[in-house]
Formats: C-alpha cells, sequence, structure tokens
C-alpha cells in the first residue's frame, strides 16, 4: 500500500513569506502529526490531528499552524518565516494516536 | 517530562560485526517504543515496533529489547552491512492520554566499514 507523502519535497523561501506543506497519511490512517527537525534540536513535536481535530500542540510560536481534511490530508503553515524555520518537516501518519507511526521523506525548507 | 538518550552519537564499526544500540528514557510509564532508521535527508523508516507489555521484537537481522522497569531499550544488528549506515533513533510514546507525542533521541549515526 502506499505509504505517507509529502508535498513539495524541497522549498526555498524569503524571510518574511509564509509557506504551506502537505501531507497525505496511508489509507485508513486518521492520526497525523508533524515535526521538525534540525541538526542543534533533534526531532521536535509540533501538533497532531485525528479526525480533524488538532489533539496535542507542542511548543512553538502561534506562526506554525496546521489543518486536516475529511479524508484525513493534513497540511501545516508557516507565516512570517524566519531564518530559524530552515528544518526538515516531517509528517507521521498512525492508524489511532498510540498505534506504530509511519513517516513520510520530509519537506526541506530552506528560509533565506 | 520525558527524556530519551542515545549514546554514543555517532559509531563505526567494521562489516560483519554484531552491534548493540543503546536507547534510556527517564519515565518508565510508556505505551509502547519504536525504533527508526534514517538515511541522510530523507525520511524516518520504522523498523520495530515494541509494546510496553512485551520484552522483544524481531525482524530480519535485527533484534529490539525492552525494559522498561529501567528505562532502557536496545536495538542489536546482526552481522552488520555497508547499507545499514544510517542513522538510528528511538521514540517512546506515552500512555494513552492527553498527549500521546512520540518523544525522540538525537539517535546514534552508525557506520559499516566494508
Amino acid at each position: 500500500k502506499a505509504g505517507v507523502t509529502q508535498t513539495p519535497r524541497y522549498l526555498i523561501k524569503t524571510r518574511g513569506q509564509q509557506v504551506t506543506l502537505s501531507c497525505s497519511p496511508i489509507s485508513g490512517h486518521r492520526s497525523v502529526s508533524w515535526y521538525q527537525q534540525t541538526p542543534g534540536q533533534g526531532l521536535q513535536f509540533l501538533f497532531e490531528y485525528f479526525s480533524e481535530t488538532q489533539r496535542n500542540k507542542g511548543n512553538f510560536p502561534g506562526r506554525f499552524s496546521g489543518r486536516q481534511f475529511s479524508n484525513s490530508r493534513s497540511e501545516m503553515n508557516v507565516s512570517t518565516l524566519e531564518l530559524g524555520d530552515s528544518a526538515l518537516y516531517l509528517c507521521a501518519s498512525s492508524y489511532r494516536d498510540i498505534t506504530e507511526a509511519f513517516f513520510g521523506q520530509g519537506t526541506r525548507l530552506t528560509v533565506v | 517530562k520525558q527524556e530519551v538518550t542515545q549514546i554514543p552519537a555517532a559509531l563505526s564499526v567494521p562489516e560483519g560485526e554484531n552491534l548493540v544500540l543503546n536507547c534510556s528514557f527517564t519515565d518508565s510509564a510508556i505505551y509502547n517504543l519504536q525504533w527508526f532508521r534514517q538515511d541522510p535527508g530523507k525520511g524516518l523508516t520504522s523498523l520495530l515496533l515494541i509494546q510496553s507489555s512485551q520484552r522483544e521484537q524481531t525482524s530480519g537481522r535485527l533484534n529490539a529489547s525492552l525494559d522498561k522497569s529501567s528505562g532502557r531499550s536496545t536495538l542489536y544488528i546482526a552481522a552488520s552491512q555497508p547499507g545499514d549506515s544510517a542513522t538510528y533513533l528511538c521514540a517512546v510514546r506515552p500512555l494513552p492520554g492527553a498527549n500521546s507525542k512520540l518523544t525522540f533521541g538525537k539517535g546514534i549515526t552508525l557506520s559499516v566499514r566494508p
């Protein structure tokens, strides 16, 4: 079966712009989580959605937001980009919030 | 607050060696633990999932163990190959409740020399 699909794979944006990243989970999975990965901080939790509801949120500023659609696809948005937002953004899909997590290939965001 | 530690940060071994990667966590109230592999610039590939009630799981040349009471897990790789070179991360999931996020270690970067 198809895995987790993240688009786009690479993005280059300018400071102050906004960006939207997309994640399509494995068919039948209703839980989608987002993580930010940087060399210094490792993997940090952004938020988790289950059946279109945000259930958990990490310690990130309000510039980071997300949503989940009725087909379980999820988007995350970052507004007013800063240089420090440059990172690999990873999406994880699971059947429920406590079951095995499967990750996508990530979106590499570079802010210049 | 859960903290996950993986030491050392990097490891280099000759091909064919059996090796053990360690993972420790501070809060034993976990639901499961998952080991992942990450190749440079890529996403995470799930290797093994161990439920808190289990002691070990095996997949091919990989064997993961869990000692919840001592807050430790190990990933055993038998007969290592150059293709095993990657970063290996462990992550713990808390008990069902308000926050179900995975907490990750920083990973161990493994290099298997031909």
